[in-house]
C-alpha cells in the first residue's frame, strides 16, 4: 500500500460549484499533513497546512480525520484559475515528507 | 527575494551520457531536497541535506546517481550514465526547518529528456 494515496481524477467542476477531494494516508504516526497545488508545468507550492482542529482559508477547507486515516481538501465557488493538481503531503517523521500522485482540478466554464 | 534557483530548465541526452543539475536554494534555507517528479506522480525524496550533511539518501540510486553540497549552500544531482527510465523533472526544494518541516520551496525543476 502507498504510504499516500489521492485519485488522480480528473474531477471535472463547472465554474461556481463546491469540489472536494480526500486523501488517504498509510502511517498512523504521521504528525503534519499539507496541501500543495501543483499548476501545469510548474512547481508546487503550499496551498495550506491541516491542522487538527481543520482550517479555512478563503474558499479553501481543509480536514483532518486521524481516526480514518485521512485528509480532505473542500474548495467552494471554484474559479477558473483553481484548475490545478494538488497534491497531498504527509510528514512522517522530521523532514521526511510523502507526496500523493494528486487530485487533478478541472474547473469548467 | 530571490527564489530556489534550478539550471538547466531543459536537458535532452542520449542514453550512457551524463548529465548534472544545480540548484542554489534560497538565502538562510538550511534545508535542500532533490525529488523526481514523473509524470501524473508526485515528487519523490531522492536525497536531503541539512546544512552539508546528507541526511536522508536512502532513495538515491547509488549506482549511477550522485549528490553535493559543498559549503551547504549550492547544490549539484548527478547522473551517470543516464537510463531512459530517467526521463523526469528534478526538483529542488529548499526550507529553513531542521528536525520539523517547514515550508517547502521549490526551483522550477529541471526537465530531462533521455533518448
Amino acid at each position: 500500500r502507498k504510504e499516500v494515496e489521492q485519485d488522480p481524477g480528473p474531477f471535472n467542476v463547472p465554474e461556481g460549484a463546491t469540489v472536494a477531494f480526500n486523501c488517504t494516508y498509510s502511517n498512523s504516526a504521521s504528525q503534519s499533513f499539507f496541501w500543495y497545488r501543483q499548476d501545469c508545468r510548474k512547481e508546487p507550492k503550499l496551498l495550506m497546512s491541516v491542522y487538527s482542529s481543520g482550517n479555512e482559508d478563503g474558499r479553501f477547507t481543509a480536514q483532518l480525520n486521524r481516526a480514518s486515516q485521512y485528509i480532505s481538501l473542500l474548495i467552494r465557488d471554484s474559479k477558473l484559475s483553481d484548475s490545478a493538481t494538488y497534491l497531498c503531503v504527509v510528514n512522517r517523521n522530521g523532514n521526511r515528507l510523502a507526496f500523493g500522485k494528486g487530485n487533478q482540478v478541472v474547473v469548467i466554464p | 527575494e530571490a527564489g530556489v534557483v534550478q539550471s538547466p530548465r531543459y536537458k535532452i541526452i542520449e542514453k550512457k551520457q551524463p548529465v548534472a543539475f544545480w540548484c542554489n536554494p534560497i538565502s538562510g534555507h538550511n534545508t535542500l531536497y532533490w525529488y523526481l517528479q514523473n509524470l501524473g506522480q508526485g515528487p519523490e525524496l531522492l536525497i536531503r541535506y541539512e546544512n552539508e550533511e546528507a541526511v536522508d539518501d536512502s532513495q538515491l540510486p547509488k549506482d549511477r546517481f550522485s549528490a553535493e553540497r559543498l559549503k551547504g549552500v549550492d547544490s549539484t544531482l548527478k547522473i551517470q550514465p543516464a537510463e531512459l527510465g530517467d526521463s523526469a523533472v528534478y526538483l529542488c526544494a529548499s526550507s529553513t526547518g531542521t528536525g520539523g518541516v517547514g515550508e517547502l520551496f521549490f526551483g522550477e525543476g529541471s526537465r530531462l529528456t533521455v533518448l
